[in-house]
């Protein structure tokens, strides 16, 4: 699975939209991208995956750029119990041995009242 | 309904002991991973189980974990001669197809392990 690079912290303003960055130059054409966060004490939860095109649900909006080498996950507006760490995940396409998911440090997002 | 649950929440060891982590996944749910996170780190996979077959054990740091899932539904993780570098949080996930087939895994809150 290829690799991601994320900022270590972010900060946002309590209402605002936050933006997060992945960059994942190196990711296949089958490769998936994956974003779980994990509120403090908790374990990780699923947000949103994506392949090339653009996915929104309840959560948060996932941008892929056309070239596939870069994302950005989008919650619109941002609540204090958003605070948490965002992780990126390249994975291949669900099946067979596709089971795994290799966490990277994760973006910190602290949002300020 | 419920979601991953998993006990004890924390657990204390003193060096050498052995410990058992026990993980309730949703029910239904053919596969089942366990996870272990170090402090400040992302979650590093340990292994897999679809159904009660353990289909991967790879990430397994020593022959001192053992993990069963001996009829398809609770799994136990069980960590003999705890050391002190066992110390982290164990996280139990699961998701409803085999074979990687499902896109979401839903995780357990953790057991935190502090051996001492």
């Amino acid at each position: 699975d290829a690799k991601t690079t994320q900022p270590p912290s972010m900060d946002c303003a309590e209402g605002r939209a936050a933006n997060l960055p992945c960059n994942h130059s190196t990711i296949s054409g089958n490769e998936y991208v994956y974003w779980y966060r994990q509120i403090h004490s908790q374990g990780p939860q699923y947000i949103i995956h994506g392949l090339k095109n653009n996915e929104t649900n309840e959560m948060a909006s996932l941008i892929i750029t056309e070239d596939r080498k870069s994302s950005t996950l989008i919650l619109p507006h941002a609540t204090l119990r958003d605070t948490a760490v965002y992780y990126c995940i390249v994975r291949r396409a669900p099946g067979g041995s596709n089971y795994k998911l290799t966490f990277g440090k994760g973006t910190l997002l602290t949002v300020n009242p | 309904g419920a979601g991953v649950s998993q006990s004890p929440r924390y657990k204390v060891a003193k060096r050498g002991q052995d410990v058992a982590l026990r993980c309730d996944p949703i029910s239904g749910h053919v596969s089942l991973f366990w996870y272990q996170q170090a402090l400040g780190q992302g979650p590093e996979f340990l292994t897999y189980f679809q159904n009660e077959a353990q289909l991967d054990k790879s990430g397994l740091p020593s022959d001192r974990f053992f993990a069963e899932r001996p009829e398809g539904s609770v799994s136990t993780l069980k960590i003999q001669r705890t050391q002190q570098e066992d110390s982290a949080v164990y996280l139990c996930a699961s998701s409803l197809l085999g074979q990687g087939n499902s896109y979401e895994q839903y995780f357990g809150p953790g057991t935190r392990l502090t051996v001492t």
